[in-house]
């Protein structure tokens, strides 16, 4: 079955622009989760949306990033004015919330480069 | 803040041979624990979780153990294959109203030679 998706699989762009990020959960799944990942490191949470419910944003760097989730499905990770800190990959993933285990299943995630 | 961390970033066995990946967390709080694999150019995959109640659990070829007393998980693949060779993550998940949050370790690069 189809798992979930993320575009572009690779996005370079210049210093100062502005980019967005699209994660396609899988059909189902009421939650679903942002992370970033540095090269050569573990994955740091961004934020979490579930349902209707206010999203958790705690894991956001800084007030460049920003993320919304329309109707409940598709969401879109935006990150205003790059840096070169940003460069890293982003990985969307999305979960059942019911039946206890949460299991997370991940994109393969955008490689973003910021030259 | 509570952390998980991996005690060898890197790991080369030779193929047939078992393999075992450790990991520690601080957060005595934490009720649930998963394992993830994750190839070069891909997102993790999940391969198998555990929760606090339990000491060991079995998957196919894999094996994880969990020592609460000393807050020590580790990952235990047997006959390793080529097709293991990826970075290992362990990830705890919060406890209470952040139960929905993981939090991972570095990764652990495991390198499989034929």
């Amino acid at each position: 079955g189809a798992g979930v998706s993320q575009s572009p699989s690779n996005k370079v762009t210049e210093k100062g622009k502005d980019v967005e990020l699209r994660c396609d959960p899988i059909s189902g799944h009421t939650a679903l989760y942002w992370y970033r990942q540095s090269l050569g490191q573990g994955l740091e949470f961004l934020i979490y949306f579930q349902g209707n419910s206010a999203p958790d944003k705690s894991g956001l760097p800084s007030d460049r990033f920003s993320a919304e989730r329309t109707g409940g499905s598709v969401s879109t990770l935006t990150i205003q004015r790059t840096q070169q800190e940003d460069s890293a990959v982003y990985l969307c993933a999305s979960s059942f919330t019911s039946g206890g285990s949460y299991e997370q299943y991940f994109g393969p995630g955008t490689r973003l480069t910021v030259t | 803040g509570e952390s998980v961390g991996l005690h060898l970033p890197t790991l080369s066995v030779q193929e047939g041979d078992n393999s075992i990946i450790n990991c520690a967390y601080s957060n005595s709080a934490s009720d649930y624990f998963i394992w993830y694999k994750q190839e070069s150019g891909k997102g993790p995959q999940f391969i198998i979780d555990i929760r606090s109640n339990m000491d060991k659990r079995q998957g196919q070829r894999v094996t994880v153990l969990l020592n609460k007393t000393v807050k020590h998980l580790s990952l235990q693949i047997a006959a390793t294959q080529p097709g293991d060779s990826a970075v290992y993550f362990c990830a705890e998940r919060g406890s209470g109203g952040s139960n929905y949050k993981l939090t991972f370790g570095k990764g652990t690069l495991l390198t499989v030679n034929p």
